[in-house]
């Protein structure tokens, strides 16, 4: 049981380059988030999938588009980078209650 | 809107103590709150969820108390240890279903 896994690990991307990150769970959670975490602040929320199927925007948006391939799996792409988006990013798998993590993606875009 | 303001940002206590880290929020319409645990490099794990309706959970040597009223959340560490230390983050989860984070205390352990 891996619970939630997120590639790649590390990522460095110059400034307009396009890249997308990935995540999977195997929990069969319906819900599936995507965070950016950068210091001295909370994590932010990018996007989230309520179901397979939807998404919806979080509080950080912009720059940034997301699939729910399947129950499985919830990318998130980068079409155009920029260095505002160097961050670690961590995709959640969520039940009702509880939220689980990936190791997260430390990106940086120079 | 909601707020979440976790102080303060950094402590350093000696092996052995107990300890207490904060946690405030500024509106009382909350789903639930958790703790997290976060080591460097590493994601997150979560330590204790507090559902509105409870006041506290345990875990072993950890506490975590809720009081809406007040807006304030507190996680008791008893008999620290060195390896607790790590950055603790709390999240609540609003009306909306949202997680709304605090920015996290990183907590040091001196052997």
């Amino acid at each position: 049981n891996a619970g939630v896994t997120q590639t790649p690990k590390f990522q460095v991307l110059k400034t307009g380059q396009s890249m997308t990150l990935q995540c999977a769970q195997d929990m069969n959670h319906n819900s599936m988030y995507w965070y950016r975490q950068d210091p001295g602040m909370g994590l932010r929320l990018i996007y989230y999938s309520a179901s397979e199927g939807t998404t919806d925007k979080g509080e950080v948006p912009n720059g940034y588009n997301v699939s729910r391939l399947n129950k499985r799996e919830f990318s998130l792409r980068l079409e155009s980078a920029a260095p505002s988006q160097t961050s670690v990013y961590f995709c959640a798998s969520v039940n009702l209650y509880e939220q689980y993590f990936g190791p997260g993606t430390r990106l940086t875009v120079t | 809107k909601q707020e979440v303001t976790q102080i303060p940002a950094a402590l350093s206590v000696p092996e052995g103590e107990n300890l207490v880290l904060n946690c405030s929020f500024t509106d009382s319409a909350i789903y639930n709150l958790q703790w997290f645990r976060q080591d460097p490099g590493k994601g997150l794990t979560s330590l204790l969820l507090i559902q509105s309706s409870q006041r506290e959970q345990t875990s072993g040597r950890l506490n975590a108390s809720l009081d809406k009223s007040s807006g304030r959340s507190t996680l008791y560490i008893a008999a620290s240890q060195p390896g607790d230390s790590a950055t603790y983050l709390c999240a609540l989860m609003d009306s909306n279903y949202q997680l709304i984070w605090g920015a996290g205390t990183k907590l040091i352990i001196k052997p």
